[in-house]
């Protein structure tokens, strides 16, 4: 158990529709990560968030937004919802002593399974 | 960030060591070597980091070459909960770029 926690396990949705993830980082953990894992690209990192402002992006969409909260846990909202959105989506967070500093370990979450029909 | 080759897939005897190898001929001076493994669709596991030093904890042990152009992860004892898929990934920032990893199987 890494401490992360994502909620739900499971979303099944249709084309078009809107779902919105939400993560817990582990306690003390500043920094939250979002990753899709689909069958054909593999783990990619989406977006990171760091105390509740965005600090990097990666192979985001447009119709995919996230968001980090005062109590520091986050959601990803994803629109317009297409078939080839279906994927795991996992949230890892790490402590992130200082900004800029070394890479950090990031402990990942159980993840979402996104099926979209 | 620096490329990274790992073996398709690799098979181990159980209660044997599993050596899993990983090449980053570009790897810069300032990135690390992290590895990870993912069982089934669990979340991506942390097992072990190092810059340039050998390392060594309760899980696995990593030897990184003395160029650091590549880099080995040892598991001891393998076990059949050692089936995953293993990542290495070399980064000098936050960004981690996960490639297609190793499918190891550990056979009874």
């Amino acid at each position: 158990d890494s401490g992360v926690t994502q909620t739900p396990k499971h979303l099944i949705t249709a084309t078009g529709q809107r779902v919105t993830l939400r993560c817990s980082p582990r306690s003390g953990d500043l920094s939250v990560y979002w990753y899709q894992q689909s069958l054909d690209q593999g783990l990619q990192f989406l977006i990171q968030y760091y105390n509740g402002e965005e600090r990097a992006k990666g192979n985001i969409l447009e119709r995919f937004s996230a968001q980090q909260f005062p109590d520091l846990h986050s959601e990803l909202n994803l629109s317009s919802l297409e078939l080839g959105d279906s994927a795991l989506y996992f949230c890892a967070s790490s402590v992130t002593v200082r900004s800029g500093g070394p890479p950090e370990t990031q402990y990942f979450g159980p993840g979402t399974r996104l099926l979209v029909l | 960030d620096a490329k990274t080759t790992q073996p398709t897939s690799m098979d181990c005897a159980e209660g044997r060591a599993a050596n899993l190898p990983c090449n980053h001929s570009t790897i810069s001076g300032n990135e690390y070597v992290y590895w990870y493994r993912q069982i089934h669709s669990q979340g991506p596991q942390y097992i072990i980091h190092g810059l340039k030093n050998n390392e060594t904890n309760e899980m696995a042990s990593l030897i990184i070459t003395e160029d650091r152009k590549s880099s080995t992860l040892i598991l001891p004892h393998a076990t059949l909960r050692d089936t995953a898929v293993y990542y290495c990934i070399v980064t000098g920032t936050y960004k981690y770029i996960f490639g297609t990893g190793t499918r190891l199987k550990v056979l009874a």
